[in-house]
């Protein structure tokens, strides 16, 4: 079976300093991977999303950039954070049009 | 652009009540999907409904999606506690380009 796996799960960084946030997918080939930020416990908003190694879609232009090393690896990150970039940010992966979540990463910005 | 309006924003009932819930839009999609979400947790895919009119059953939850596959509605018979969570429909289209529209979701409370 499909497991994900994100770390950490809670994390308060200063502004300024970078993150680095990695997610994980065991038990498929080439998925479809995406990170999501969720403020107060509303909405999801797509940040990034990746049909394949190296190939990665922004959606919002903003402090934050992602990879994909690897073809199950997904990695978010910053060099500076801000004070904006506090929230839920889950990782999710498909192959069809279901997607599956991660357990998410806290993040506070201080 | 495709939007998803999910109503009502809050919820609150007592254990036993019936409640629904709806997503609705302007657009079609080719299918809807319903996911429940817990504090500190990631969404948990519910459902998924492809054909209009379709209505599918999971124990005391009854998923509908519209015939003309604009809206869809998610009823829970004799809510529990249990049930407390943010719930949250996402459409898909293929010319979308995997990408799922989401909803900004229904928090419902279930009081004991």
């Amino acid at each position: 079976s499909q497991t994900i796996h994100q770390w950490p799960a809670t994390l308060v960084q200063p502004v300024g300093s970078p993150l680095s946030l990695e997610c994980t997918v065991e038990g498929t080939s080439n998925p479809n991977l995406y990170w999501y930020r969720q403020a107060a416990g509303r909405g999801l908003q797509l940040l990034f999303y990746s049909v394949g190694i190296g190939q990665i879609s922004s959606e919002v232009p903003q402090n934050l950039s992602a990879s994909r090393p690897q073809d199950r690896q997904f990695i978010l990150s910053s060099k500076k954070l801000l004070l904006s970039d506090s929230g839920f940010y889950l990782c999710a992966w498909s192959i069809g049009y279901e997607q599956y979540f991660g357990p998410g990463t806290r993040l506070t910005v201080t | 652009t495709q939007l998803l309006e999910q109503s009502p924003q809050f919820l609150s009932i007592q254990e036993g009540e019936n409640l629904t819930v709806y997503c609705n839009s302007s657009s079609v999609f080719s299918s809807l999907q319903w996911y429940r979400q817990e504090p500190g947790e990631g969404p948990v895919l519910l459902v998924t409904v492809v054909t209009g009119g379709e209505v599918k059953k999971l124990k005391r939850l009854t998923f509908q999606f519209g015939d003309a596959r604009k809206d869809s509605s998610l009823h829970i018979t004799a809510a529990q506690p249990g049930d407390t969570g943010l719930y949250l429909c996402a459409g898909f289209n293929a010319g979308n380009n995997r990408k799922l529209i989401w909803g900004l979701g229904t928090s419902l409370a279930v009081n004991p």
